[in-house]
């Protein structure tokens, strides 16, 4: 079965600084994408990036950027020039079956970032 | 605007009663899906579902049940064989085919205290 990792359960940056997120996964699947969603304290998931495992470029969205190092199975979220509304939790995920209709999604523990001022 | 709606946003029941949430969207999406959020463990896929009519159970699926009637509607109930029910529950939707992602859009979740 798919697992995905998050061993940072909480980090702190100082605005306007960059702040990398953890993320390692393990499949014996070729084919497969990684995700990376934002839980702010109200509760909603908010879609980020994505980055499929045939890209070879690594995504970028905005100050989101996603450092895809396939051999070494790690999918780590870098956002740039944090803001203060950067503080919520962040869930990385992967896909773990294509079916006809939509996803399964695997999702990791999470990483509680705090922006400091 | 389209979204995915969820309610009640926060519910309270006693011990041994069955609940129901309910989930809605207007994406015109085919699949939908629920999961469970507790701290600490991220998110624990529940029931999904393709299309109308068709469903099927996730990693948690013991003492919870689904519909899919409509392709708008997905809701789940909380049965009084879930152990332990109170957690954030959270509704999600996908299109089906021409994404290339295939992202999940979520609604804003619903918590379930139960007493």
């Amino acid at each position: 079965a798919q697992k995905i990792t998050q061993t940072q359960p909480g980090m702190f940056v100082q605005e306007k600084e960059a702040v990398t997120l953890d993320c390692t996964y393990d499949t014996s699947d070729q084919s497969y994408g990684l995700f990376w969603y934002k839980q702010p304290s109200s509760g909603e998931m908010i879609f980020l990036i994505y980055q499929g495992s045939y890209d070879e470029q690594n995504a970028t969205e905005g100050r989101y950027s996603l450092n895809f190092q396939k051999a070494r199975k790690s999918a780590n979220l870098v956002i740039s020039a944090s803001q203060l509304g950067d503080s919520a939790m962040y869930f990385c995920a992967m896909r773990e079956v294509y079916m006809e209709y939509g996803n399964k999604l695997v999702f990791g523990a999470g990483t509680i970032l705090r922006v400091k001022s | 605007d389209g979204g995915i709606t969820q309610s009640p946003k926060y519910l309270f029941r006693k011990e041994g009663q069955n609940v129901t949430l309910s989930c809605e969207q207007n994406l015109n999406h085919d699949a939908m899906y629920w999961y469970r959020q507790d701290p600490g463990q991220g998110l624990r896929l529940i029931y999904y579902s393709q299309i109308v009519n068709d469903f099927q159970k996730g990693d948690i699926a013991e003492g919870y049940s689904v519909s899919r009637e409509k392709k708008e509607s997905f809701p789940l109930t909380v049965t009084s064989a879930q152990k332990n029910p109170t957690a954030f529950y959270l509704c999600a939707s996908s299109i089906g085919t021409g994404s290339n992602t295939g992202e999940l859009f979520f609604g804003e979740g619903s918590r379930l205290t139960v007493l």
